[in-house]
């Protein structure tokens, strides 16, 4: 059974400050590893779709990245504004399936 | 361009109902994905169609669920004899190719369809 995890399950953070997350997931066979933002009434928006050991990307204030050998994902968000209060959501595609975790659900403090 | 949209955006139905949840991708996306999102839970996949056939078909719970893409644009998620356990939001991606494993392509996602069984 495949299981991508997210830690933690809820985060609260002070505005302007930085945080981070985390995205585990079966390191074998692995393809692609896509991150999205879903803020409540809204579509999931897609992040990034990582698929190289050590990639780094960045978009705006988020980064995120990526250890395929050991199965994890980070996602850093610096100097946190109200409009990053959503969930965040990794998915690991697998033959024709793309697995997702339960989230990281933030919520920034003023 | 337009998005993916999903409609209705709410549904509210009684046990033991037929349901149909409609998606539209983005036109030229030739793959489609449904997924269903319970409360504290991510998305769980239930099916994904390449053009007009469905590919994997493994994440429908049972087989009240079926979904079809006559033309490999629009879909319809049909569920028969709902239960109060399919109330959950479902779903729909699309991506210009497979996003799955052997495609790296983003997927957009519609706002979903929230369904409430009564």
């Amino acid at each position: 059974i495949l299981n991508v995890e997210q830690s933690p399950q809820s985060l609260h953070v002070q505005e302007g400050d930085s945080t981070n997350f985390t995205c585990s997931f079966p390191s074998s066979n692995f393809y692609a590893l896509h991150w999205y933002r879903w803020e409540t009434a809204k579509s999931p928006e897609a992040l990034f779709v990582m698929t190289l050991n050590g990639d780094e990307k960045k978009k705006g204030r988020i980064s995120a990245t990526l250890n395929t050998k050991e199965g994890y994902s980070y996602l850093y968000i610096k100097g946190s504004q109200p409009e990053d209060s959503a969930t965040y959501l990794c998915a690991s595609p697998r033959d024709d399936k793309i697995i997702f975790g339960k989230g990281t659900r933030l919520h920034i403090l003023p | 361009g337009a998005g993916v949209s999903q409609t209705p955006s709410n549904k509210v139905t009684e046990k033991g109902k037929y349901v149909e949840l409609r998606c539209d991708p983005i036109s030229g996306h030739t793959a489609l994905y449904w997924y269903r999102q319970s409360l504290g839970q991510g998305p769980e996949f239930l099916i994904y169609f390449q053009g007009t056939g469905a590919a994997d078909d493994s994440g429908l719970p049972n087989d009240r669920f079926f979904a079809v893409r006559p033309e490999g644009s629009v879909s319809t998620l049909k569920i028969q004899r709902t239960e109060r356990g399919d109330s959950a939001v479902y779903l729909c991606a699309s991506s210009l190719n497979k996003a799955g494993e052997g495609g790296a392509d983003t997927q957009y996602f519609g706002p979903g369809t929230r369904l409430t069984v009564l």
